[in-house]
């Protein structure tokens, strides 16, 4: 298994233009989810998803959209982008084993730069 | 709502000596809570989790921590450090049956001299 995939791992950006940002999962789990890390505050959850067809905002969705159409691919797209937006962006997957407990795997992040 | 807290942004040990790295929770639910590891320009890995089966968690490389309800508390400790344990760590929580939903702390850069 691959596991999570990200790509691109770099990505250089001008304020206004727009990009998706690639993750697949080859593991079939049922969540997945955008988070962002910044130097001091950790990782933010962006939106995630509980399955195909089905999503919802996290902690910071503004100026992002995700759409979750089949259970392996979760993209995030960033519709105007802003130097705000400069951070590294981990996609994480993961299931539900029935005892309440899981274990989110992460991708190995695209670092974005907005000038 | 869930939120964690690490004290600590940095912390420096010398070889062979005990890693504490402290994190508090806050949850109005049940918690579900995590230690993960990052290495320099990777992702994360996870450490350790508890749900709940025990208090006292044994991970990888050695770490284990313990769950306090009393003192909402999930210290991450390991016996003696290594210089390979250099790298960031990171508290997080899920409330419940959140799936897919972390809170994540701030960050611990775990730093181990020679």
């Amino acid at each position: 298994n691959a596991g999570v995939t990200q790509t691109p791992k770099f990505q250089v950006l001008k304020t206004g233009q727009s990009m998706t940002l690639q993750c697949a999962q080859d593991m079939n789990h049922e969540y997945m989810s955008w988070y962002r890390q910044d130097p001091g505050m950790g990782l933010r959850l962006i939106h995630y998803s509980v399955g195909a067809g089905i999503t919802d905002q996290g902690e910071v969705p503004n100026g992002y959209n995700v759409s979750r159409s089949t259970t392996e691919d979760f993209p995030l797209r960033l519709l105007s982008a802003a130097p705000s937006q400069t951070s590294v962006y981990f996609c994480a997957s993961s299931y539900s084993s029935g005892r309440g407990t899981d274990t989110q795997y992460f991708g190995p992040g695209t670092r974005l730069t907005v000038l | 709502a869930q939120s964690v807290t690490q004290l600590g942004s940095h912390v420096s040990v010398s070889e062979g000596a005990l890693v504490l790295l402290r994190c508090n929770y806050s949850s109005s639910v049940p918690p579900y809570l995590f230690w993960y590891v990052q290495y320099p320009n990777q992702g994360l890995q996870l450490l350790l989790k508890y749900t709940s089966a025990a208090t006292l968690v044994k991970g990888i490389n050695g770490f284990e921590a313990e769950f306090k309800k009393s003192e909402t508390s999930f210290h991450l400790t390991k016996p003696s450090a290594h210089m390979s344990d250099a790298a960031e760590y990171f508290c997080a929580v899920r409330g419940g049956t959140s799936y897919g939903k972390l809170t994540f702390g701030q960050g611990t850069i775990l730093t181990v001299h020679p």
